[in-house]
């Protein structure tokens, strides 16, 4: 079944503490994207990463950092998580970044205290 | 900057009516939109693309289109069912690489 998975998909941590998201999928996509979604603020793209080692920033990238080591993962990465990053995260791809549709994953929600 | 809206009240319809939702951009013309549905708890599920030199896009009771000039993009729904309530988002494409999404509308579709 082609999917998009994250894991985890529920995190409680404290402030500083550094995390990791994976993402990961089996569609043989290029193009992969990480969002963060808030109420009123709806998804805001945080990085996004055209193939192998080719990643570049979204609208909100302060806080975050991402790797594209091999083309099926693309983890999103906290060094130091504030309060201000609890949120719900999403990642996504598609088989190219021109390409009609973007498959998402589940969701990982994130409280940072 | 670059703006989306959307309705931002819940629309609630009868069930068996065309349900239409709104999305507006600003300050940019997108080379084609794309719309997708979101549950409670889920990821958003792609719907239907339309492309900028297309005015209108139909997949079996869904319907978008597409005006350019109005900057603006109608997505309806026909012979709506309780299972259509969900968030709608609309998300135009910028540049080659970025999206941006709306913040959506809830639709509740009353039986």
């Amino acid at each position: 079944e082609a999917q998009v998975t994250q894991n985890p998909r529920y995190l409680i941590t404290v402030t500083g503490k550094k995390l990791t998201v994976t993402c990961s999928q089996n569609m043989n996509h290029e193009y992969m994207s990480w969002y963060r979604q808030d109420p009123g603020l709806g998804l805001r793209q945080i990085y996004y990463s055209m193939n192998v080692e080719v990643t570049d920033k979204g609208d909100v990238p302060e806080g975050y950092k991402v790797s594209r080591k091999e083309k099926r993962n693309f983890p999103l990465i906290l060094e130091s998580p504030s309060p201000n990053q609890t949120s719900l995260y999403f990642c996504a791809s598609s088989s190219s970044p021109g390409a009609d549709t973007q498959y998402f994953g589940p969701g990982t929600r994130l409280t940072v205290l | 900057s670059q703006k989306i809206e959307q309705n931002s009240e819940a629309l609630n319809i009868q069930e068996g009516k065309t349900a239409t939702l709104t999305c507006n951009y600003t300050n940019y013309s997108p080379a084609y939109l794309q719309w997708y549905r979101q549950d409670p708890g889920r990821g958003p599920v792609f719907l239907l693309l339309i492309r900028e030199n297309e005015k209108e896009k139909r997949k079996e009771r869904l319907k978008v289109t597409f005006d350019t000039t109005l900057k603006q993009s109608l997505f309806h729904i026909t012979a709506s069912q309780p299972a259509d309530s969900a968030t709608y988002l609309c998300a135009p494409r910028i540049g080659t690489y970025k999206y941006i999404f709306g913040t959506g509308t809830r639709l509740k579709v009353l039986a």
